[in-house]
């Protein structure tokens, strides 16, 4: 099974600074015949499900604010938010879905200092 | 929009079995594969399984493989997991969600609220 890493585990960032997560593969997820990363994001808010926020890991879902990008090849990859906002508040998870079983990573909680 | 709405979760004891469905609409349900995902209380997310939009094929985490079956009906567009001899480990809320690509392998854009499972005697 491919093991998702993210690091850190929490981080505390203060309001409109920028945030960095980041989530390494313990195997590539490119596939190389049509140069994807088969790599997503996704943000969970306390007692909600799961939202997802990018795939291809560069690709903004639909209705995803501009603040939110991501960006790596391979096997390291990094969430950002560029400005962060009070309800950015949640947890982050990267996911490969490149080959079954569809592994997480184990979170990020990211909190406002 | 689509829409994903849990049923089935409960109290059951060790070794007992219960039956999730996911009743899906706003979407084309049978287009799309379908997954179930679960979530420990207090812990991060875990795959357990999907389904192919014809319901011909079938992942299972190694976790719940031989205990678990994923399965679906179309025409009723609901979806399904039924767990057998449940564990403590299996505690947890279970979400279905739906691939956001037509074909290929894709992430997933709608969830569920869940469906809590606990395993206890």
């Amino acid at each position: 099974d491919i093991v998702m890493t993210q690091s850190p585990d929490s981080l505390a960032v203060s309001l409109g600074e920028r945030a960095t997560i980041n989530c390494k593969s313990s195997q590539s997820v490119l596939y190389s015949s049509n140069n994807k990363n088969y790599l997503a994001w996704y943000q969970q808010k306390p007692g909600q499900p799961p939202r997802l926020l990018i795939f291809w890991a560069s690709i903004r879902e639909s209705g995803v604010p501009e603040r939110f990008s991501g960006s790596g090849s391979g096997t390291d990859f990094t969430l950002t938010i560029s400005s962060l906002q009070a309800e950015d508040v949640a947890v982050y998870y990267c996911q490969q879905y490149y080959i079954n079983p569809y592994t997480f990573g184990q979170g990020t909680k990211l909190e406002i200092k | 929009e689509g829409q994903l709405l849990e049923s089935g979760g409960g109290l059951v004891q060790p070794g007992g079995s219960l039956r999730l469905a996911c009743a899906a609409s706003g979407f084309t349900f049978s287009s799309y594969d379908m997954s179930w995902v679960r979530q420990a209380p207090g812990k991060g997310l875990e795959w357990v399984a999907d389904i192919s939009a014809s319901g011909g094929s079938t992942y299972y985490a190694d976790s719940v493989k031989g205990r678990f079956t994923i399965s679906r009906d179309n025409p009723k567009n609901t979806l399904y997991l039924q767990m057998n001899f449940l564990r403590a480990e299996d505690t947890a809320i279970y979400f279905c969600a739906k691939n956001l690509l037509v074909t290929g392998a894709s992430p997933l854009d709608y969830w569920g609220q869940g469906t809590l499972v606990t395993v206890s005697s």
